[in-house]
């Protein structure tokens, strides 16, 4: 079955530096690939999601790329604001399979 | 519009003892899914419901967890007996695509249990 990694579990940066979570996935028929956002004690809220027809998708200072021939996509988040502060879960989805597998999280910390 | 409704938000029960727990979809939402999130990790996903069909439940330990999806809508999730190692937070999500295939998940507050 599909898995997901994604690394690194904790990022810390400074406010207005950029930050970069990556994730890898093992089918290849994989094709959907969303990130969510899960502030402490809410509920995980979809930010972008990108499909594999595409390399890239950008969204204001949140900006996601896919590697298919890797298997990998990663979040990228420019000038980052103490409000970006959450966990971060990057999840892969096939066609051929209908489960959303989701990653383990990255808990990014941005200092003011 | 309102959101994905759970209840209890939370619970606390010794092991051994059942918990029943509650989701209400967004309407008009035809995929539901139940997810368990332990303590610093990801969402795993337990039971995937396609309208009142059961689209995947291959993680959900059938020995104990049972989930039912009425008329298509609403669905409880039960544990019983529950164990200590069921400590999570229990997420309920829905999604519009029918196919069940891509489309964006929302998802509820969600129900933590804690097992003594």
């Amino acid at each position: 079955g599909e898995n997901v990694e994604q690394h690194p579990s904790t990022l810390s940066v400074q406010e207005g530096d950029s930050a970069v979570i990556k994730c890898t996935y093992s089918d290849s028929a994989s094709n959907y690939f969303p990130w969510y956002k899960q502030e402490l004690g809410k509920r995980p809220q979809l930010i972008i999601d990108i499909r594999s027809n595409v390399g890239e998708k950008k969204d204001q200072r949140i900006a996601v790329t896919l590697n298919k021939t890797a298997k990998h996509f990663s979040l990228h988040i420019t000038e980052t604001q103490p409000e970006d502060s959450a966990v971060y879960f990057c999840a892969a989805k096939g066609d051929s399979s209908y489960k959303l597998i989701f990653g383990s999280g990255t808990r990014l910390l941005v200092r003011p | 519009e309102a959101g994905v409704a759970q209840s209890p938000r939370y619970k606390i029960i010794e092991k051994r003892q059942s918990v029943a727990f509650w989701c209400n979809p967004i309407s008009g939402h035809a995929t539901l899914y139940w997810y368990q999130q332990i303590l610093g990790q990801g969402p795993k996903l337990l039971i995937q419901f396609q309208n009142n069909g059961v689209v995947d439940d291959s993680q959900l330990p059938k020995d104990r967890f049972s989930a039912e999806r009425l008329k298509g809508v609403d669905s409880t999730l039960k544990i019983q007996p529950a164990k200590l190692e069921d400590s999570a937070v229990y997420l309920c999500a829905s999604s519009l695509d029918s196919s069940g295939r891509t489309g964006e998940l929302f998802f509820g507050e969600g129900s933590r249990l804690t097992v003594l």
